[in-house]
C-alpha cells in the first residue's frame, strides 16, 4: 500500500482483557518496528523485525507483550491481561532496510489503546 | 547509551517569526540524527535527517537543522513560521544506521499565533 496502515485506530479494553493490534507495512519494506507512545512522551522502542525474524525485543516492557510477523509482511502486537499502564498509542513503522540511506522510517497513524 | 533532550516542551511564536526548536543528544558513536513532526491523530513524518557529510541539513516545509558535534546539538530552525507549522516536533537519534532503532526526545509542541 501507499503507507503504513494500523488497525484498530482506537481500542478500549477492560483491565485483564487481551488485545491485538495489527500493522500493514509498506509493500516491500523489510524492516518493521513497534513503538509505544505514552501521553505527553516521545515514542519508545518496543521491538524490531527484519522480514519474519524478530531481531530485537529489548523494549517489550513485560512478558505480557508479544509481537509476531510470521510471513515477513503484516505484524501483530499482542498484549495479554492488559493493565492501565498499557494505555498508550502504539506506533508501527517500516523501512526498506539495508544501508543507512534506505533506513528512513515511515510511521503509521497509530493504535490508541485505553485500558479501563 | 544514547539519549535525546529537547529543551522546552512548548514553544510559541508569532506567524512570520523565526522558529527555533532545541535538541541535544548523547551518543557513544557518531550519531544519525532526525527530526520528525506529528500532527494531531497522524503518524510521525520525517522532516530531515543527518547521517554523514554536510552538517547543515535542509528538510521539507522550509525547515533546516545543523549538526554541531562540539555542542552535541541538532537544533531545528525555520526562518518564518506559518500557521500550518503548529504541531509536535520530535528529535531522535540512532547509533545503528543499519537498523534505524531510534531514541526519541519527549517532544516540543509548537504553537503559532497571529
Amino acid at each position: 500500500g501507499a503507507g503504513v496502515s494500523q488497525s484498530p485506530r482506537y481500542k478500549v479494553a477492560k483491565r485483564g482483557q487481551d488485545v491485538a493490534l495489527r500493522c500493514d507495512p509498506i509493500s516491500g519494506h523489510v524492516s518493521l518496528f513497534w513503538y509505544q507512545q505514552a501521553l505527553g512522551q516521545g515514542p519508545e522502542f518496543l521491538t524490531y523485525f527484519q522480514n519474519e525474524a524478530q531481531l530485537d525485543k529489548s523494549g517489550l516492557p513485560s512478558d505480557r507483550f508479544f509481537a509476531e510477523r510470521p510471513e515477513g509482511s503484516v505484524s501483530t502486537l499482542k498484549i495479554q491481561r492488559t493493565q492501565q499502564e498499557d494505555s498508550a498509542v502504539y506506533l508501527c513503522a517500516s523501512s526498506l532496510g539495508g544501508g543507512p540511506g534506505a533506513n528512513v522510517l515511515t510511521f503509521g497513524a497509530g493504535s490508541r489503546l485505553t485500558v479501563l | 547509551a544514547q539519549s535525546v533532550t529537547q529543551l522546552g516542551s512548548h514553544v510559541s511564536v508569532s506567524e512570520g517569526a523565526l522558529v527555533l526548536l532545541r535538541c541535544n543528544y548523547s551518543s557513544s558513536v557518531p550519531p544519525y540524527l532526525f527530526w520528525y513532526v506529528q500532527y494531531p491523530n497522524q503518524g510521525l513524518q520525517l522532516l530531515l535527517k543527518y547521517t554523514t557529510g554536510a552538517t547543515l541539513v535542509k528538510g521539507i516545509n522550509g525547515f533546516e537543522a545543523e549538526f554541531k558535534k562540539s555542542e552535541t546539538s541538532f537544533h531545528l530552525t525555520k526562518p518564518s513560521a506559518h500557521m500550518s507549522d503548529a504541531a509536535e516536533y520530535f528529535c531522535a537519534v540512532s547509533e545503528d544506521g543499519t537498523a534505524s532503532k531510534l531514541t526519541f526526545g519527549t517532544g516540543t509542541r509548537l504553537q503559532v499565533t497571529l
